[in-house]
């Protein structure tokens, strides 16, 4: 049972465009959620992340807007840069411990 | 700064083997995780530890185990390494409940 889902394996885009990358929950006990950036052969790096009080939160170029109605959260990047070129995961936590559920990612691959 | 250190970037062992990965945090924190991540498949949870000696498992748990003797080391144990056990290993450690985890850079273990 995959409670988060990424259901984009992929996203390519131009470089200064706007990069949008989409994730989906079935927990209504998920209350915090983040995004992580991973190059090939690094451990992933955290770059947002958003509880369940708010819907929106924005650090630089990065966005993440939360729809807790629909179930859904976005990662928007603008403008979008060639190093952003790496797989996203989205995450998810709910409850009394501290342990992540993770999507499947999508590859994100910006163009010069 | 968080640092998450793993002790070996890339391992080569045979079928049968028995596997330790070290991970060691600098942080002091009580919570830590070993995950794996596949292509196509995420990020999955193997086992967390949420203090000294205190242990659970997470969604795959099937072929591994775990040592917490101190607060900042978590091991991970394969007690006869198979095949379908090569994977990118990755340790996390978090400092509390809207915190994001922290990773090490990670483990490529391939089994032959």
């Amino acid at each position: 049972d995959q409670q988060v889902k990424q259901n984009s394996p992929s996203l390519s885009v131009q470089e200064g465009r706007i990069s949008i990358l989409n994730c989906d929950y079935t927990n209504s006990m998920f209350d915090y959620f983040l995004w992580y950036k991973k190059y090939p052969a690094e451990g992933p790096t955290f770059l947002i992340s958003i509880s369940s009080i708010k819907d929106k939160n924005e650090d630089g170029r990065f966005t993440v807007f939360l729809n807790k109605s629909a179930k859904h959260l976005s990662l928007h990047i603008v403008p979008s840069q060639p190093g952003d070129s790496a797989v996203y995961f989205c995450a998810a936590r709910g409850g009394s411990n501290y342990k992540l559920t993770f999507g499947k990612g999508t590859l994100l691959t910006v163009n010069p | 700064d968080v640092k998450v250190t793993q002790s070996s970037r890339y391992l080569v062992k045979r079928t049968g083997e028995k596997v330790f990965l070290e991970c060691v945090q600098d942080m002091d924190h009580e919570n830590m995780f070993w995950y794996r991540q596949d292509p196509g498949l995420g990020l999955r949870l193997i086992y967390f530890s949420y203090d000294v000696k205190m242990k659970e498992k997470g969604d795959i748990p099937e072929g591994y185990s775990v040592s917490r003797e101190k607060k900042e080391r978590f091991s991970l144990i394969l007690e006869s390494a198979s095949t379908n056990q090569t994977s990118m290993y990755l340790c996390a450690t978090v400092r509390g409940p809207n915190s994001p985890l922290h990773f090490g850079n990670g483990t490529r273990l391939t089994v032959t």
